[in-house]
C-alpha cells in the first residue's frame, strides 16, 4: 500500500527557532523525495528535493534523507512568520509512471 | 505568460451541468497531470499524460474525462458531478514522468470547484 505519513500539526514555533518537519514512507524502492510549501488558498510550490542519503542544504532549508529508516525531514532555520504554511512531503512510487505520492501535509505556524 | 496557468479560478456548477477546466503550460515540459485536493486529504493523482498519451489513470470515475490535444494543453471535462467532487483541482507539469532531480512538478494555481 502506498503511504506517505506526516504529522498534520499544527506545529507552532517562535520566530527565529528551528522548525522540524518529518515524513515517513512505505515503499523501500522510492528514490526521489520532495518538499512542497502550500500557502492557504494557493498551489504547492517546490522548495527542496533530495535523492541521496544524508543532508542537503539550501539557504535556511535543510532536507535530510535516511532510506534505511524510510524517513525524510525538512529543517527550517531562523523561522520567519512568512514560513507559516502547510508543508507537503512527496515521494515517487517505484514502478508507476508519473505517480508522486503526497502526504497530508504539516501545518506550520511561526509566531512573531 | 509563464509557468502553468489554469482557468477558471473558481467554478460553481450544478449536478446536471457540463463544464471544462483548462490548463496550459509554458515550460516546454513533456508531462502534464491533474490532481484533486480535498480538505484533510492528501493530493490525489487523477490523470497523467506523457507526450499527449495517457500513462496513468488512478481509477477516476468516468464523470471526469481528460483531454490532452498537445503537450502544452490539458483539459478536464466534467459532467453529472456529485457534491463530494467539490475540491481544488490542480494541474501540474514536469519535464518527464520519472520525477528525478531534473523533473519536479510545477503546479498551476488551481480551480476551486463547488458542485451544488
Amino acid at each position: 500500500q502506498k503511504e506517505v505519513e506526516q504529522n498534520s500539526g499544527p506545529l507552532s514555533v517562535p520566530e527565529g527557532a528551528i522548525a522540524s518537519l518529518n515524513c515517513t514512507y512505505s515503499d523501500r524502492g522510492s528514490q526521489s523525495f520532495f518538499w512542497y510549501r502550500q500557502y492557504s488558498g494557493k498551489s504547492p510550490e517546490l522548495i527542496m528535493s533530495i535523492y541521496s542519503n544524508g543532508d542537503k542544504e539550501d539557504g535556511r532549508f535543510t532536507a535530510q534523507l535516511n532510506k534505511a529508516s524510510q524517513y525524510v525531514s525538512l529543517l527550517i532555520r531562523d523561522s520567519q512568520p512568512s514560513d507559516s504554511a502547510t508543508y507537503l512531503c512527496a515521494v515517487n512510487w517505484r514502478g508507476s509512471q508519473g505517480n508522486l505520492i503526497f502526504g497530508k501535509g504539516t501545518k506550520l505556524s511561526v509566531k512573531p | 505568460e509563464t509557468g502553468v496557468t489554469q482557468t477558471p479560478r473558481h467554478l460553481v456548477m450544478g449536478m446536471t451541468n457540463k463544464k471544462s477546466l483548462k490548463c496550459e503550460q509554458h515550460l516546454g515540459h513533456n508531462a502534464m497531470y491533474w490532481y484533486k485536493q480535498s480538505a484533510k486529504k492528501p493530493l490525489e493523482l487523477m490523470f497523467v499524460y506523457s507526450l499527449e498519451e495517457r500513462v496513468e489513470n488512478n481509477s477516476v470515475p468516468s464523470r471526469f474525462s481528460p483531454e490532452c490535444p498537445n503537450s502544452s494543453h490539458l483539459f478536464l471535462h466534467l459532467h453529472t458531478l456529485q457534491p463530494e467532487d467539490s475540491a481544488l483541482y490542480l494541474c501540474a507539469s514536469s519535464q518527464d514522468v520519472r520525477h528525478d532531480y531534473n523533473s519536479p512538478l510545477h503546479f498551476g494555481n488551481g480551480t476551486r470547484l463547488t458542485v451544488t
